[in-house]
């Protein structure tokens, strides 16, 4: 079964400060879909990235970049100089793409505050 | 504007008083599916669909019903709500069945029955 493992529930920094945000998963699939997604006080869901399997090139996109390993079967998403308005909670999500239902399996969540 | 829109945003209702959560997308997607999220818990699964009339269960499906008779909408039913139904809802759509497309997500629902 696939699994989403979020360590950590909750992370402060001050603004300009680097932070990583740790994502680990579990899956018997050798095809799959790792996602990011972003949780503004606001409440919706906003997506971020999506990367599959069988491409471990690093991404950096503005001040987001993000680092799979699949070899420690890691998916680190990590904010450069983060702001106040990067406070949300994100999740990381996996699908398998053998499963008939295309289900995203969710972490639990990180939440971050960035204090000014 | 490509969009899920879900009705309403904020319910508050009684146990045993049956409800729907409306799920509407304009991008012409086949699949739709929807998700509860719980503290601690991140998303979960509920229902999913990947056409018109078809739809099956996903990890949580207990004590909720789907249907989907048109493929822009998907609306969630609680049949007889009960307090441990208290969430929040989100209604998702992708283009087709591969994941290589992502998911779009409702604004969300917040659900407390009381």
């Amino acid at each position: 079964a696939q699994k989403v493992t979020q360590a950590q529930t909750e992370i402060s920094v001050v603004e300009k400060e680097d932070v990583t945000l740790d994502c680990v998963y579990e899956t018997r699939d050798t095809t799959y879909y790792l996602f990011w997604y972003k949780q503004p006080p606001s409440g919706e869901l906003v997506f971020l990235i999506r990367r599959n399997s069988f491409d471990e090139q690093n991404e950096i996109s503005g001040r987001y970049s993000w680092n799979f390993q699949k070899s420690t079967s890691s998916f680190n998403f990590t904010i450069t100089a983060s702001q106040v308005v990067d406070s949300a909670v994100y999740f990381c999500a996996l699908s398998e793409a053998d499963t008939g239902r295309r289900a995203l399996t969710f972490g639990s969540g990180t939440r971050l505050q960035v204090q000014p | 504007e490509a969009q899920v829109t879900q009705n309403p945003r904020y319910l508050i209702t009684v146990t045993g008083k049956k409800l729907t959560v409306t799920c509407s997308q304009n991008m012409n997607h086949e699949y739709m599916s929807w998700y509860r999220q719980d503290p601690g818990l991140g998303l979960r699964q509920i229902y999913y669909s990947m056409n018109v009339e078809v739809t099956d269960k996903g990890d949580v499906p207990e004590g909720y019903k789907v249907s989907r008779k048109e493929k822009r909408n998907f609306p969630l039913i609680l049949e007889s709500p009960s307090p441990n139904q208290t969430s929040l809802y989100f209604c998702a759509s992708s283009l087709s069945l591969g994941m290589n497309t992502e998911a779009f997500f409702g604004q969300g629902t917040r659900l407390t029955v009381v």
